[in-house]
């Protein structure tokens, strides 16, 4: 059964300081992972989506890196700015099609 | 593009009430997910449509709850009647073909009373 782990659960930094979230899961039979920012009483916004058998995906100041074997994706932001505080998902879609969660990383850029 | 479209944004009803949610996935996406997150805990899966047929409903928690997606256009989720423990967002999704990304509506924030 695949389960999805993200760490830290929360994260508070000054703004401009480069970060990195972290995801774990467990079974490696993944056709993709896929990160998402939440803002508070909003929906879910797609931010990077890597394929299996890709092993990065960029998107400005957003890195994501998927590493399959050993279950483990980062999110990487770049010189963080207060707009980037949210909730940060993360989650894998297996061969039955559905995506596994993890809790999320509730991320605070402080002015 | 017009992207995944929900409504109501919110609902507040009272417990042993109906309600119904719609989603409207985005076009041409024969793959809709319907997912919810309750308080304090992850996202969970409820089911899965590719056109009209239901493909996967193994998360649907009970009875109470039908999904349905008549033309394989919009979608449907009703709750009959709705307990306290139903209260939380739920979401739709789209996407096409399946094992691609994901797009989600901005979630039905149901509270049960």
């Amino acid at each position: 059964k695949q389960e999805v782990t993200q760490i830290p659960a929360a994260l508070s930094v000054p703004e401009g300081e480069n970060l990195v979230l972290n995801c774990s899961f467990t079974d490696s039979a993944i056709y993709n992972l896929q990160w998402f920012r939440q803002d508070p009483g909003k929906g879910l916004t797609s931010l990077l989506l890597i394929q299996s058998s890709q092993r990065e995906q960029t998107s400005g100041r957003l890195n994501a890196s998927l590493d399959k074997s050993s279950g483990r994706s980062t999110l990487y932001i770049a010189a963080s700015q207060p707009g980037d505080s949210a909730t940060y998902l993360c989650a894998v879609k297996g061969s039955n099609y559905q995506l596994i969660w993890g809790a999320g990383t509730k991320l605070i850029i402080k002015p | 593009e017009a992207g995944v479209t929900q409504f109501p944004s919110h609902s507040v009803i009272e417990k042993g009430q109906t309600v119904t949610l719609r989603c409207d996935p985005i076009s041409g996406h024969d793959n809709l997910y319907w997912y919810r997150r309750v308080m304090g805990k992850e996202i969970k899966f409820l089911l899965h449509f590719v056109k009209e047929s239901k493909q996967d409903e193994s998360g649907m928690p009970n009875n109470r709850f039908l999904a349905e997606r008549t033309g394989g256009t919009y979608s449907t989720l009703k709750v009959q009647p709705a307990e306290l423990e139903d209260s939380g967002v739920y979401f739709c999704a789209s996407s096409q073909p399946a094992n691609y990304g994901y797009t989600f509506g901005s979630g039905t924030r149901l509270t049960v009373v």
